[in-house]
């Protein structure tokens, strides 16, 4: 079974500071995706971010990027210029790209709840 | 496109009671999945419906059911409510014809059992 870890419960930035949260997972499987989701106070979970694993590209998206060690199994959430709305708590998440991944659920970590300090 | 969204937000119910969630997904979206998070257990997944059928199914107990709508509206039901089924219940829907595949989710349900 697939698993996700996020090791830190409890992340602090200063605000335009950049800060990184780290996810480890291990799979056995050679085809995935990989997300990142944050969910702020109220509750609705956002997409952050987006790895195909078979893409060597770090994908990036404005302020936030990924940095994916397929060998090592690990995908971390860079967030630059840390801005006050990105406090919240942040998920990894797995997804097998079995059936190319049109089926198939979400397995999450546990989060990393990030504070913006201004 | 309108978001998903899910009804009611909150809801109080007492033990031994039954209860009935809902969740409309994005328009085009016939995938609908359904998550539990609580504070000890994190976001764990119950079950995922498509075209009225269920694809997939988390490790939750018989009391936990579900449904799908031709319109793919899906509903899920939790029989005989126990303390330990108090939890944000997350619906989320996906476009299954192509990639990304990624889920977009609701809001949530916020369920207290008491």
């Amino acid at each position: 079974a697939q698993t996700v870890t996020q090791s830190q419960p409890e992340m602090s930035v200063q605000e335009a500071e950049t800060v990184t949260l780290s996810c480890t997972y291990d799979t056995s499987e050679s085809d995935y995706y990989l997300f990142w989701y944050k969910q702020p106070p109220s509750r609705q979970m956002i997409l952050v971010i987006r790895q195909e694993a078979y893409k060597q590209q770090n994908a990036t998206e404005n302020r936030f990027s990924v940095n994916f060690q397929k060998a090592a199994k690990s995908f971390s959430l860079k967030i630059s210029d840390s801005q006050l709305g990105d406090a919240a708590m942040y998920f990894c998440a797995y997804r097998s790209a079995f059936y190319g991944g049109s089926q198939g659920n979400l397995i999450f970590g546990k989060g990393t709840k990030l504070s913006v300090k201004p | 496109k309108a978001g998903v969204t899910q009804t009611p937000r909150y809801l109080i119910k007492t033990r031994g009671q039954q209860v009935t969630l809902s969740c409309s997904p994005i328009s085009g979206h016939r995938s609908v999945s359904w998550y539990q998070q609580t504070p000890g257990q994190g976001l764990q997944f119950l079950f995922e419906y498509f075209s009225e059928t269920q694809r997939n199914k988390g490790n939750f107990p018989g009391r936990f059911s579900g449904r799908q709508f031709s319109n793919s509206r899906s509903e899920m039901n939790v029989s005989t409510l126990e303390l330990g089924d108090s939890a944000l219940y997350l619906c989320a829907s996906r476009y299954d014809r192509g990639p990304p595949y990624e889920q977009y989710f609701g809001p949530g349900t916020r369920l207290t059992v008491t």
